[in-house]
C-alpha cells in the first residue's frame, strides 16, 4: 500500500492553463507538505498544513493555491501556469509538525510547461 | 533555520561501509538531525533523526558530536541500490520546516 500517493504522476500543460494535482496519506498523519524540486535539483518547502489549518506559506505566488478538504488530502491547484512552474512537485505527511517527526515523500508529480 | 555543509560526491566500494559527514555549526537546542536521501527522480527517503544521542535503525547510524555541530550518517554494508544523493537537514521544532541542500552524491561501485 502506497504511503502517500500523487496523481497525476506526469503533467504537460501550456502556458496559462490551471491545473491540479492530488495528495492523499494512508498514515494518519496530521501534517501535509507541498514541497518543489527545481532543475538544478534543489527542494523547497512551499506549504504545510496541519488538521486542515495552513501552518507554512513559503513566499508562493498566490496563482498556487493548496487545498485540504481532510487531513488525509492536500491538492494543489496552480493557475495562469508559467514556464517556470516546470518542476517535480512532491507531497509529504508528518505526525505532528513541531519536530522530531520525519517526512515521508510521495513519488512526485513532474509538471512541464510548454 | 540552521545550514548544513555536506560533500558534494562521495565513492564508496560495495559491501563496505559508507560514511557521510555533516557540519551543522549553527545548530540550535531544540533542533533535529534529519538523513533523507533520494535514489534517481523518487521521492526523498528517509533514513534517521535524532537530537542529541547516536541513533541505529534497520538502514543505517547517526554519530552526533558532544556539541552537535556535526554528525556522521554510517551505513554499514553499502550496496550498488544504495547509490542516492543523501541530504543532511536541520530540521526546526518551531516550524517544522525542512531545508534541503545539495546534498552528498554517493556512488556505490562494484
Amino acid at each position: 500500500d502506497t504511503a502517500v500517493s500523487q496523481t497525476p504522476k506526469y503533467l504537460v500543460t501550456q502556458m496559462g492553463n490551471d491545473k491540479s494535482i492530488k495528495c492523499e496519506q494512508n498514515l494518519g498523519h496530521d501534517t501535509m507538505y507541498w514541497y518543489k524540486q527545481d532543475s538544478k535539483k534543489f527542494l523547497k518547502i512551499m506549504f504545510s498544513y496541519n488538521n486542515k489549518e495552513l501552518i507554512i506559506n513559503e513566499t508562493v505566488p498566490n496563482r498556487f493555491s493548496p487545498k485540504s478538504p481532510d487531513k488525509a488530502h492536500l491538492n494543489l491547484h496552480i493557475n495562469s501556469l508559467e514556464l517556470g512552474d516546470s518542476a517535480v512537485y512532491f507531497c509529504a505527511s508528518s505526525q505532528g509538525w513541531k519536530g522530531g517527526s520525519p517526512l515521508h515523500f510521495g513519488n512526485g508529480t513532474r509538471l512541464t510547461v510548454t | 533555520d540552521a545550514k548544513t555543509t555536506q560533500p558534494p560526491s562521495m565513492d564508496c566500494a560495495e559491501g563496505r561501509a559508507a560514511n557521510l559527514p555533516c557540519n551543522h555549526s549553527t545548530i540550535s537546542g531544540n533542533e533535529y538531525v534529519y538523513w533523507y536521501r533520494q535514489i534517481h527522480s523518487q521521492g526523498p527517503q528517509y533514513i534517521i533523526h535524532g537530537l542529541k544521542n547516536n541513533e541505529t535503525n534497520e538502514m543505517a547510524s547517526l554519530i552526533i558530536t558532544e556539541d552537535r555541530k556535526s554528525s556522521t550518517l554510517i551505513l554499514p554494508h553499502a550496496t550498488l541500490r544504495d547509490t542516492a544523493v543523501y541530504y543532511c537537514i536541520v530540521g526546526s521544532s518551531n516550524t517544522g520546516k525542512l531545508i534541503f541542500g545539495q546534498g552528498t552524491t554517493l556512488q556505490v561501485k562494484p
